[in-house]
């Protein structure tokens, strides 16, 4: 079952420009994590924000969290061609024992224009 | 660090065929799953090994499936008599022990059934 739901399902943005991804949850997790996924290829990890922590940066990336909401964003800044990927979100939930087994969304499409 | 490796990365076969999958995780890692994704889609899970011990198996897993963890270092996912709606794209990930870990993936094996 998937858990995580993106929003949008494709954006389309010039380069240079923000992006902004949003994913939202159903259950109480111990962790969301962001990965990317490039076209035929596996999924790269990008960030994990443990559900104690509100927000995390790396490089050009900003992960914020709101548990309140089950809902988390992923902002990337100052966009690059080499951005355009498909983007996913993770969810690890909170379970009587823990096989740290992540639940996906359907991912975000990203388009870089250059 | 040679990152998770998949073999073959792609197998074209007909209807009714076995087919077999190979997965080397990261060396250290002593937990490995695997996935099946379609085009559009998040990954599926579809079953978790800590070491040799295969914990969890996906309700989408049906008894054409099988997978390995001989000595808890390579995996092997077997599908038996093949389908159309076999075709997918078969992600395996590692990930190290510990709670709030990210998972590492390999590129995948695009299966295509005739």
């Amino acid at each position: 079952s998937q858990q995580g739901e993106e929003d949008p399902q494709a954006l389309s943005i010039q380069e240079g420009e923000n992006a902004t991804m949003n994913c939202s949850y159903k259950t109480s997790i111990n962790n969301l994590q962001w990965y990317r996924q490039n076209s035929g290829r596996g999924l790269v990890h990008l960030i994990l924000i443990r559900s104690n922590e509100r927000e995390k940066h790396s490089g050009r990336l900003r992960v914020t969290l709101d548990t309140s909401k089950k809902s988390s964003s992923l902002l990337i800044t100052a966009s690059r061609a080499a951005d355009t990927a498909s983007y996913f979100c993770a969810t690890d939930p909170q379970r009587f024992y823990s096989n740290y087994q992540l639940i996906w969304g359907a991912g975000t499409k990203l388009i870089i224009k250059p | 660090d040679t990152g998770v490796s998949q073999d073959p990365r792609h197998k074209i076969t007909k209807r009714g065929q076995n087919v077999t999958f190979r997965c080397d995780p990261i060396s250290e890692h002593n937990r490995l799953y695997w996935y099946r994704q379609t085009l559009g889609q998040g990954p599926e899970f579809l079953t978790y090994f800590q070491n040799e011990a295969q914990l969890e198996k996906s309700r989408l897993l049906s008894d054409r499936f099988s997978a390995e963890r001989p000595k808890g270092s390579f995996s092997t996912l077997e599908i038996q008599r093949t389908e159309q709606g076999d075709s997918a794209m078969y992600l395996c990930a590692s990930s190290p022990r510990g709670p709030n870990q990210p998972q590492h993936f390999g590129d995948g094996t695009r299966l295509s059934i005739l």
